[in-house]
């Protein structure tokens, strides 16, 4: 069956440190792989989107790795602040649709 | 910066009537998305709409269903007859040409049925 899992419901890192975030996927073969941002009681907000044929893309303190031979993306923030703490889903496409993860919580821990 | 803006913020209706959850994507776009979010689950795609017809839709997306554009800026979710089931935190997005997978989200209209 097709899946897309997200580490850990919740993650605890310690400010200034780089906290990573992992999603993994089967049985999908998207061409592109998005990150976005929610806070509670609020909509999606894009953060990146990764193709297929890159590996890494960078923006501010943000990157994103796409290796579709593990079939697993990774969300890096580097140093961390309080105000990053939000729950970051991974979405990809999948014949015209979007999927997304059920997120992962990270808690930025002055 | 524009931004996509949905309304009701808030709606609360009784089963078994119908509700429109209206919808203003960012003015030059020209994909539009609605998607729900029951409470503590995923995000979970409803439709996709360019060129003023259904480009994709999920299993969740039946004939209790529907979508419009009846002009050039406010897009439409149509529950015809809702069931408690239907309560659920339900997002707009918009995106542009060229990058359809860069979406962005409007605030959502939170649908209570009871």
């Amino acid at each position: 069956s097709q899946k897309i899992e997200q580490n850990s419901e919740a993650l605890n890192i310690q400010e200034g440190k780089t906290a990573t975030l992992t999603c993994n996927y089967t049985n999908y073969s998207p061409a592109y792989l998005q990150w976005y941002r929610q806070d509670p009681g609020r909509g999606p907000v894009f953060l990146l989107l990764i193709r297929e044929n890159e590996k890494e893309k960078r923006k501010e303190r943000l990157k994103v790795t796409f290796d579709t031979t593990l079939k697993q993306s990774l969300f890096h923030i580097t140093a961390s602040q309080p105000a990053d703490s939000a729950t970051y889903l991974c979405a990809l496409d999948a014949n015209d649709k979007i999927i997304f993860g059920k997120g992962t919580r990270l808690h930025i821990l002055p | 910066e524009p931004e996509v803006t949905q309304t009701p913020s808030h709606q609360v209706t009784q089963m078994g009537q119908e509700v429109i959850l209206r919808c203003v994507p960012i003015s030059n776009h020209l994909y539009f998305y609605w998607y729900r979010q029951i409470l503590g689950q995923k995000v979970e795609f409803l439709v996709s709409f360019y060129n003023n017809e259904i480009s994709e839709k999920s299993e969740i997306f039946d004939d209790q269903f529907s979508v419009e554009r009846p002009d050039g800026s406010n897009f439409t979710l149509k529950i015809r007859s809702t069931k408690l089931e239907d309560s659920a935190m339900y997002f707009c997005a918009s995106s542009e040409a060229g990058l359809k997978y860069e979406q962005y989200f409007g605030p959502g209209t939170r649908l209570t049925v009871t």
